[in-house]
């Protein structure tokens, strides 16, 4: 079975510039998450959502945005760029919002802003 | 922040050696999780433990929970080369709905 994908895997854009980023769950996976890597750093929650609504909402600006299609499929979109946007972009996904639910992640968009 | 810090920063042993990472929190919580992320790779579940369990056992890996204290320790027992990845450990507090909280991690090194 096929684990959680994301799109691109490398992206390089420019202050300013708007970007977004995919993620397909795994098949049956109907909770996905977004999180944040700063390069050394742990994960930063930015989002969860669950059949198509959010669910839950980390400590960031609202340039970040995030949607869930019928298919349970993801995106995140991110306006303005900075240059401390420049991480890795995680998707995690898992059958339910429940608090022992592990979560499945994709291996990541490296975003790089110049 | 309600994120935990994980103790050492880094470890280098040898193989065939245990290792050893602790975790530390801030406020209560619901169940505490650890993963492995090889680099350039996304995060694998390692295991779970629950606010009322002390101590479980997976495969090498023995994880520990102290609520008073508000910590967690993994131990990996008899490493290998493979072991080699940043270890997180993530926290579900119990006030804040669906949201884990990582802490900074740990790289762990074997060497062969």
């Amino acid at each position: 079975d096929a684990g959680v994908t994301q799109s691109p895997t490398h992206l390089i854009k420019t202050r300013g510039q708007h970007v977004t980023l995919r993620c397909s769950p795994i098949s049956g996976h109907k909770s996905v998450s977004w999180y944040q890597q700063v390069l050394g750093q742990g994960p930063q929650f930015i989002f969860q959502y669950y059949e198509k609504e959010e669910r839950g909402r980390g400590n960031f600006p609202d340039r970040f945005s995030a949607r869930q299609f019928p298919n349970y499929s993801s995106e995140l979109n991110v306006n303005a760029l900075l240059l401390g946007d420049s991480a890795l972009y995680l998707c995690a996904s898992s059958l339910w919002t429940g608090v022992e639910q592990p979560q499945h992640f994709g291996d990541g968009t490296r975003l790089s802003i110049l | 922040s309600q994120q935990g810090e994980e103790d050492p920063q880094a470890l280098s042993i040898q193989e065939g050696e245990n290792a050893t990472m602790n975790c530390s929190y801030k406020t209560s919580i619901n169940n505490l999780q650890w993963y492995r992320q090889n680099s350039g790779r996304g995060l694998v579940h390692l295991i779970l433990i629950r606010s009322n369990e002390r101590e479980k056992h997976s495969g090498r890996l023995r994880v520990t929970l102290d609520t008073s204290k508000k910590s967690s320790s993994l131990l990996i027992t008899a490493s290998r080369a493979a072991d080699t990845a940043s270890y997180f450990c993530a926290t579900h507090p119990s006030n804040t709905g669906n949201q884990f909280y990582f802490g900074t991690g740990t790289s762990l090194t074997v060497i062969p």
